[in-house]
């Protein structure tokens, strides 16, 4: 099946600090979807990107699907922003379309 | 409501016994996932539901783990003789259109401790 991973996977930054985390593919995606799940464990939507750039405040995200990766970049980076960011993808396979999160980053501000 | 409402929010089992784990999605939203998250590593995929259809049910780790839609809108997440493996947060998402071609919206989660 499709490999998801992402990287780094800690992260630690002052406030203020700018980040750029990493979502790598191994097959093609049909949609791609950015979380933040804060300390108390709810996925909060950030981006749904499955190609193209789009920008949220001091938020933004890349996916460049022919290339099979997707950036998610924190500008001004703030203690609210810490927890453990994932990227989940659709993919289509045997039939059937498949849901699958990557490794996540956990961020520390 | 507004968003993805789940209960309970906290459960606790005794090995064996059987838990049931409710999942409101947003109102009008077609599509219904299910997710089991272990401590320390990303959600993982166990069912889906389009309306009162499953129409995938290959994440679910056992025969144990049963979930139903029946009117295509709340949806039930039962384990029978529960483990202590079974110990997670349980997280119900749902999406406007069929197939999840849109954007998932997560709920609060269920975090279940089998003792």
């Amino acid at each position: 099946g499709i490999q998801v991973e992402q990287s780094p996977p800690d992260l630690i930054l002052q406030e203020g600090a700018n980040s750029t985390l990493r979502c790598n593919f191994s097959d093609s995606v049909n949609n791609l979807q950015w979380f933040h799940q804060n300390p108390w464990g709810q996925l909060i939507n950030l981006f749904y990107i499955p190609s193209g750039t789009k920008q949220n405040g001091r938020l933004s995200a890349t996916t460049v699907a022919t290339e099979r990766y997707s950036l998610l970049y924190i500008s001004s980076s703030q203690t609210t922003d810490s927890g453990v960011y994932f990227c989940a993808v659709r993919y289509y396979t045997s039939g059937t379309y498949k849901y699958i999160f990557g490794t996540g980053t956990r961020l520390k501000v | 409501g507004a968003g993805v409402s789940q209960s309970p929010r906290y459960k606790v089992a005794k090995r064996g016994q059987d838990v049931a784990l409710r999942c409101d999605p947003i109102s009008g939203h077609v599509s219904l996932f299910w997710y089991q998250q272990a401590l320390g590593q990303g959600p993982e995929f166990l069912t889906y539901f389009q309306n009162e259809a499953q129409l995938d049910k290959s994440g679910l780790p056992s025969d144990r783990f049963f979930a139903e839609r029946p009117e295509g809108s709340v949806s039930t997440l039962k384990i029978q003789r529960t483990q202590q493996e079974d110990s997670a947060v349980y997280l119900c998402a749902s999406s406007l259109s069929g197939g999840g071609r849109n954007e998932q919206f997560f709920g609060p989660g269920t975090r279940l401790t089998v003792l």
